[in-house]
């Protein structure tokens, strides 16, 4: 159990540009989250997997926004045409439901700065 | 709509004392709940979780509860570190609305151990 890793660790880029942050899970774990952070505030909620599935996207996910977990695995999240207002900590998490019981890992997270 | 708040936002202690933050939340549908730690530019640590059929869960200096009828949880810290210093997370699993996996947070605390 090598826990929750993303990458990069920090981002800076232009306005206007598109990035995308890895996200990748504690193995056998079959839910993956997306959360954001901005200074001051707890994380909020972006989009979550079980499997490969999508199942649910917060309003928060704009257009712009798109998250992808092919195989189950490993999880990319993409945001194109960047805003300043994207500028933020992406954290990742990861969990293995049994019954009521799920507990989050959290990973490292991806630090996003959009000038 | 389900909501967390944190009291208080920041609290400093000399090394050595006792603290209890506090959570509470505005709907007691949950499935559960969890604390965590989240150091300055980090991801976050989970502390402890607690199952909505529970009313306490410990781990070593760490003790939390959860009166879910009331809607609200305490984080006990015995015998406080300088390394105890660090924002701590409240966060609620609802059982009913919204997501189904998603955690809902607070804000945090910001707890400052003096030597």
């Amino acid at each position: 159990d090598t826990g929750v890793s993303q990458n990069p660790r920090h981002k800076i880029t232009k306005r206007g540009q598109n990035v995308t942050f890895r996200c990748d899970p504690i193995s056998e774990h079959n839910r993956l989250y997306w959360y954001r952070q901005t200074l001051g505030q707890g994380p909020e909620f972006l989009t979550y997997f079980q499997n490969e599935a999508q199942l649910e996207k917060s309003r928060l996910l704009s257009d712009r926004f798109s998250a992808e977990r092919p195989k189950g695995s490993f999880s990319t999240l993409e945001i194109q045409r960047t805003e300043q207002g994207d500028s933020a900590m992406y954290l990742c998490a990861s969990s293995r439901v049994a019954g009521d019981k799920e507990t989050q890992y959290f990973g490292p997270g991806t630090r996003l700065l959009v000038l | 709509k389900q909501e967390v708040t944190q009291i208080p936002a920041a609290l400093s202690v000399p090394e050595g004392e006792n603290l209890v933050l506090n959570c509470s939340f505005t709907d007691s549908a949950i499935y559960n709940l969890q604390w965590f730690r989240q150091d300055p530019g980090k991801g976050l640590t989970s502390l402890l979780l607690i199952q909505s059929s529970q009313r306490e869960q410990t781990s070593g200096r760490l003790n939390a509860s959860l009166d879910k009828s009331s809607g609200r949880s305490t984080l006990y810290i015995a015998a406080s570190q300088p390394g105890d210093s660090a924002t701590y997370l409240c966060a609620v699993h609802p059982r009913y609305g919204g997501s189904q996996g998603n955690l809902i947070f607070g804000k945090g605390t910001k707890l400052s151990v003096k030597p």
